[in-house]
């Protein structure tokens, strides 16, 4: 069966260091990923996707970057964190192809100071 | 733009009853949906889906209802336990297809 991975589940940073959350896949081949953030009563915020390696689409325009460097490996990174950053980010997958589930990890909260 | 909303932020339901949660969407061209459950502190499981080709789907304990004319969606869940409480969302394809827009949730709360 499929499992996703996040990690770390919560961080804490200062404003202005760098971010690297990592997200891995198992369990399937050339799946979709996303990057999404979720803020507190509201809908989830769609960050990155990508439909192969190396290919990434951002939806919007933000102080945060996502790479895929494997094929079940998503990274969401930042040079220099912001208070608006601090939020629950989490990462999903689902099948290559449109009209999919997404399945998503546990997430990552992250604070900012 | 796109949206996708719930009609109630809570819903409170006794143990045993049923609960009925609702989700409306404003893209006509949405043509799948998909039902989460999310823990505090975990991401969403997914619940149920249903293709707009269909105007219900039945999974254990949960019944999905598509009312394509008037752009809504709800939630059965029979004989709700105190382990269905957590928060229900739905999600509803975007023009493209490919990506989902996402309601913001309902918090269900199981009473003893």
């Amino acid at each position: 069966s499929q499992t996703i991975h996040q990690w770390p589940a919560t961080l804490v940073q200062p404003v202005g260091s760098p971010l690297s959350l990592e997200c891995t896949v198992e369990g399937t081949s050339n799946p979709n990923l996303y990057w999404y953030r979720q803020a507190a009563g509201r809908g989830l915020q769609l960050l990155f996707y990508s439909v192969g390696i190396g290919q990434i689409s951002s939806e919007v325009p933000q102080n945060l970057s996502a790479s895929r460097p494997q094929d079940r490996q998503f990274i969401l990174s930042s040079k220099k964190l912001l208070l608006s950053d601090s939020g629950f980010y989490l990462c999903a997958w689902s099948q290559l192809g449109g009209k999919q589930p997404q399945h998503f990890g546990d997430g990552t909260r992250l604070s900012i100071l | 733009g796109e949206s996708v909303g719930l009609h109630l932020p809570t819903l409170s339901v006794q143990e045993g009853d049923n609960s009925i949660i609702n989700c409306a969407y404003s893209n006509s061209a949405s043509d799948y949906f998909i039902w989460y459950k999310q823990e505090s502190g975990k991401g969403p499981q997914f619940i149920i889906d249903i293709r707009s080709n269909m105007d219900k789907r039945q999974g254990q304990r949960v019944t999905v209802l598509l009312n394509k004319t008037v752009k809504h969606l709800s939630l059965q869940i029979a004989a709700t336990q105190p382990g269905d409480s957590a928060v229900y969302f739905c999600a509803a394809t975007d023009n493209y297809g490919q990506n989902f827009v996402f309601g913001p949730g309902t918090r269900l709360s199981v009473l003893p």
